[in-house]
């Protein structure tokens, strides 16, 4: 099977634009999760997604949304950029969510100038 | 409120020796699993190994094991006879069963295996 794909790699953005990150998961899974990787804050969760329904969602402001598709892949936008959003963007897909384990993808590597 | 804790934020080892990873947490919930990912330099996160709460027997994968203290509420991870593609960065993470989807994750440990 073929693992968690995540497009683009890198991207690189000015300050006040908006982006959008796209998530494929593993065929099957119906769950994607997204997760900011920072130096400074670690690995935080954004939010989750299951059959095109948000079931939980982390504490972004609401310049982070997402939205999940009848195939399941899933994107993330953020409005107006900030320096701060500079990140690795990962996603991870699950076949139901909940507890079940979390595979992830190379995640997208976001530089706001 | 979930937290993971990771206290050691560097470690190296001897290659073919055995290291242990810490991690503590905390939940009041009595439905969780957790994990341990692994994330070599630029390259993805991937599963170590998972163990599901209500387990008394602790989980093992080839050369990597955990011990999991439910009281105490702490979650190591033994690494044995490590090898070099073993150095990245370590995850312990915490999901709760009415929490769905969403992982919780310590500072990371930062592992070195020197030849």
């Amino acid at each position: 099977k073929a693992g968690v794909t995540q497009t683009p790699r890198y991207l690189i953005k000015t300050r006040g634009q908006q982006v959008t990150l796209s998530c494929s998961p593993i065929s099957g899974h119906r769950s994607v999760s997204w997760y900011q990787q920072t130096p400074g804050q670690g690995l935080q969760f954004l939010f989750e997604y299951f059959s095109e329904t948000q079931r939980n969602k982390g504490n972004f402001p609401g310049r982070f949304s997402g939205r999940q598709f009848s195939n399941s892949r899933s994107e993330m936008n953020v409005s107006t950029l900030e320096l701060g959003d500079s990140a690795l963007y990962l996603c991870a897909s699950s076949l139901g969510g909940g507890v079940e384990t979390q595979y992830f993808g190379p995640g997208t590597r976001l530089l706001v100038l | 409120a979930q937290t993971v804790t990771q206290s050691q934020p560097e470690m190296s080892v001897q290659e073919a020796e055995t290291v242990t990873l810490s991690c503590t947490y905390d939940t009041s919930e009595s439905n969780y699993y957790l994990f341990w990912y692994k994330q070599p330099p630029s390259r993805q996160m991937i599963l170590v190994i998972r163990q599901e709460a209500y387990k008394q027997q602790n989980a093992t994968e080839n050369r990597f094991s955990v011990n999991f203290q439910k009281a105490a509420k702490s979650f190591s991870l033994k690494i044995s006879d490590s090898q070099l593609g073993d150095t990245a960065m370590y995850f312990c993470a915490l999901a709760v069963y009415n929490q769905g989807g969403k992982l919780i994750f310590g500072q990371g440990t930062e592992l070195s295996v020197k030849p």
